[in-house]
């Protein structure tokens, strides 16, 4: 069955530096997401991204983030300045389609990201 | 704004009992429900969806999960637990026509032997 697969499984950075997380989204699927859980704390969305443009994000989305995808398979999470409340497992998925009772989002294993 | 209350932070099972794990959700329209479950070091698994028809549904691993709008619930069951079951546990609530998800907090589910 195909995967979403995500890039490193974990990250460590100095608080300051900037850091991209990488996604390889299902190949077929043309909507992608980034979601992250904080340590004890809920799954949040981030940012949804269709036709080389972002379609939502939140509020936690702010100008420290961007996502790009730069060539044919893969989509990144790049945050400029991180600080340590970024800390947390940062999970990327991707669906078929907007609608999501048809076509569900599909979740990668997440990376880690600690901010020291 | 649409909400999802998982009230079981962690809940204990012995092998071969029974499970259900609830969720209540909070949503203006008609919503689209899942549940996904996280073993350790994974990714998030779909394990059902709801989305309108038959309010009882059938996912995989043998799990199945009742939609029942006057409580604003979709509760998950397995009729009889296996060890592999043990993992965290998420309802999540979308948008009919849009494409973000909303959590609830989670359930650890922990089989004893």
């Amino acid at each position: 069955e195909p995967e979403v697969t995500q890039t490193p499984s974990h990250q460590v950075t100095q608080m300051g530096q900037e850091v991209i997380l990488r996604c390889v989204p299902i190949s077929n699927h043309l909507y992608f997401y980034w979601y992250r859980q904080i340590l004890g704390q809920k799954v949040e969305f981030l940012v949804s991204f269709y036709n080389n443009e972002i379609s939502e994000k939140s509020e936690i989305f702010d100008d420290q983030f961007s996502v790009e995808r730069p060539d044919g398979s893969n989509f990144t999470l790049k945050i400029r300045s991180t600080k340590l409340e970024d800390s947390a497992m940062y999970f990327c998925a991707s669906s078929a389609s907007g609608e999501l009772g048809n076509q569900p989002q599909h979740f990668g294993d997440g990376t880690r990201l600690s901010i020291l | 704004a649409q909400s999802v209350t998982q009230p079981d932070i962690h809940i204990t099972v012995s092998e071969g009992a029974s499970l259900e794990l609830r969720c209540n959700y909070s949503y203006g329209a008609t919503p689209y429900l899942f549940w996904y479950v996280q073993s350790p070091g994974q990714g998030l698994q779909l394990l059902l969806k709801y989305f309108s028809g038959d309010t009882l549904v059938q996912g995989i691993k043998g799990f199945e999960a009742e939609f029942k709008r006057s409580q604003s619930s979709f509760n998950l069951r397995k009729p009889s637990v296996h060890w592999s079951d043990a993992a965290e546990y998420f309802c999540a609530v979308g948008r009919a026509a849009g494409n973000k998800l909303t959590f609830g907090g989670g359930t650890r589910v922990l089989v004893k032997p």
